[in-house]
Parts: structure tokens; C-alpha cells; sequence
């Protein structure tokens, strides 16, 4: 079985610029969380989705957001960068939204913003 | 809100000996446990988890850990550590919920974990 898959794996941008990372989880996972993760701050939550719904937030700016699609792939968008969103955005997915599931994690996408 | 410690940044272990890496954690009612390892430029892999039951917990490539609820510990452990364990190890806690805000994994800052020959 093949794992969860993120795209792209390293991007460079530019203050300002907006960016779209895929994610696309476990096949007959249908909850996918986002993480961030920076050396100075950890790994911090950045928001779940299930079933096309997000149903958890992080504490993170309204320029972080996200959706999820039927076919449970999902996407994160981050506008307006700042040099501090620099980081590696891991997504994770697992088979149902109860709070006992472990999660399984992508490789992330490695974001640099200049 | 719930919280997770690894007071220790590094763990030296020499090959062979057996290691510990310390995770406290403080959540309101009964916490579901996990630990991840993460090896560099990759994203993190499940090693094990606590939810109810046995205090003593095995997981992955030999590791295990135990529950100790009056201490609210959460210690990973091996009894021969390999050079290949050599990694970033994360403790991360998820409360009982009730269901709404931000609800996701809370992980530790994570313990480095060097293993020398």
C-alpha cells in the first residue's frame, strides 16, 4: 500500500507570493492533518479535515487554510508568505477521526521563503 | 490546554546499552500517548502508542514504553540500543476531547537520540 504522498517535496518563494501544497493520503484514510514544522517552534498543528470537513484548528493566521476533496486528497494554502512560514509542511492521514488512531506522515514539503 | 515535555535536547547512548528518552505530559482526563521517530529530511514514523490497558507498551524495531499515570510519564525504551536507532525522537499526547478547537496531536520538542559505535 502505497503512503501518503506530498508535492512538492522542496519550493523556494518569495515574501508575498502565495503557495498550494498537495497532499494525498493513505488509500481508505479519510482524515488528513497538516503540520508545521520549524526548529524553533516544534511541530505545531495546523488543521484537520474528514470527510471534505475541517474539523479541528490550529492557532495559526487566517493566511494558512485548507480544504479537502472526495476523494479525500487535500490541499493547504498559505497566502501573503512571510519569511517566518519558512518550514516543512508535513501532512498526515489516518483511517477514521476518533482520537485513538495513530497518524502517518508524508515526507513533507519543504518551503524556504526569501 | 495539553502539554508535552522531553527535558532532554540529547540522548547519548553507547551501542548495546540500553536507553531512555523521558516525556512527561499534563492533559485534562485520560491521555491517549504516542511516539514517533524521525529520521533526517523525512517525516515522522509511528513507533507506538498508549491508549488504556497494559501500562507497558510495545511498538516498532524493538522499542517499548510505560504509562505511568502518577507521574503522567510516558518513557521510551530499549534494552540494546542499535548505531541505526541514532534519530529525532517525538512523545505527543492527545487529551479525551470534547469535541471542538484545536484538537490535534500536541508534540514535544523532540530529544535527539545518538548512538556511538
Amino acid at each position: 500500500k502505497a503512503g501518503v504522498t506530498q508535492t512538492p517535496r522542496y519550493l523556494i518563494k518569495t515574501r508575498g507570493q502565495q503557495v498550494t501544497l498537495s497532499c494525498s493520503p493513505i488509500s481508505g484514510h479519510r482524515s488528513v492533518s497538516w503540520y508545521q514544522q520549524t526548529p524553533g517552534q516544534g511541530l505545531q498543528f495546523l488543521f484537520e479535515y474528514f470527510s471534505e470537513t475541517q474539523r479541528n484548528k490550529g492557532n495559526f493566521p487566517g493566511r494558512f487554510s485548507g480544504r479537502q476533496f472526495s476523494n479525500s486528497r487535500s490541499e493547504m494554502n498559505v497566502s501573503t508568505l512571510e519569511l517566518g512560514d519558512s518550514a516543512l509542511y508535513l501532512c498526515a492521514s489516518r483511517t477514521g477521526a476518533g482520537r485513538t488512531g495513530e497518524l502517518f506522515f508524508g515526507e513533507g514539503s519543504r518551503l524556504t521563503v526569501l | 490546554a495539553q502539554s508535552v515535555a522531553q527535558p532532554e535536547d540529547q540522548v547519548n547512548v553507547a551501542e548495546g546499552n540500553p536507553l531512555t528518552v523521558k516525556c512527561t505530559y499534563s492533559v485534562s482526563g485520560n491521555p491517549y500517548l504516542f511516539w514517533y521517530v524521525q529520521y533526517p529530511n523525512r517525516g515522522l514514523q509511528f513507533l507506538l502508542k498508549y491508549i488504556t490497558g497494559d501500562n507497558l507498551v510495545k511498538g516498532s524495531y524493538g522499542f517499548e514504553a510505560e504509562f505511568n499515570k502518577s507521574q503522567t510519564s510516558f518513557h521510551l525504551k530499549k534494552p540494546s540500543a542499535l548505531v541505526s536507532d541514532s534519530a529525532l525522537y517525538f512523545c505527543a499526547v492527545r487529551g479525551p476531547g470534547s469535541g471542538g478547537g484545536a484538537d490535534g496531536l500536541t508534540f514535544g520538542k523532540g530529544t535527539h537520540l545518538i548512538i556511538q559505535p
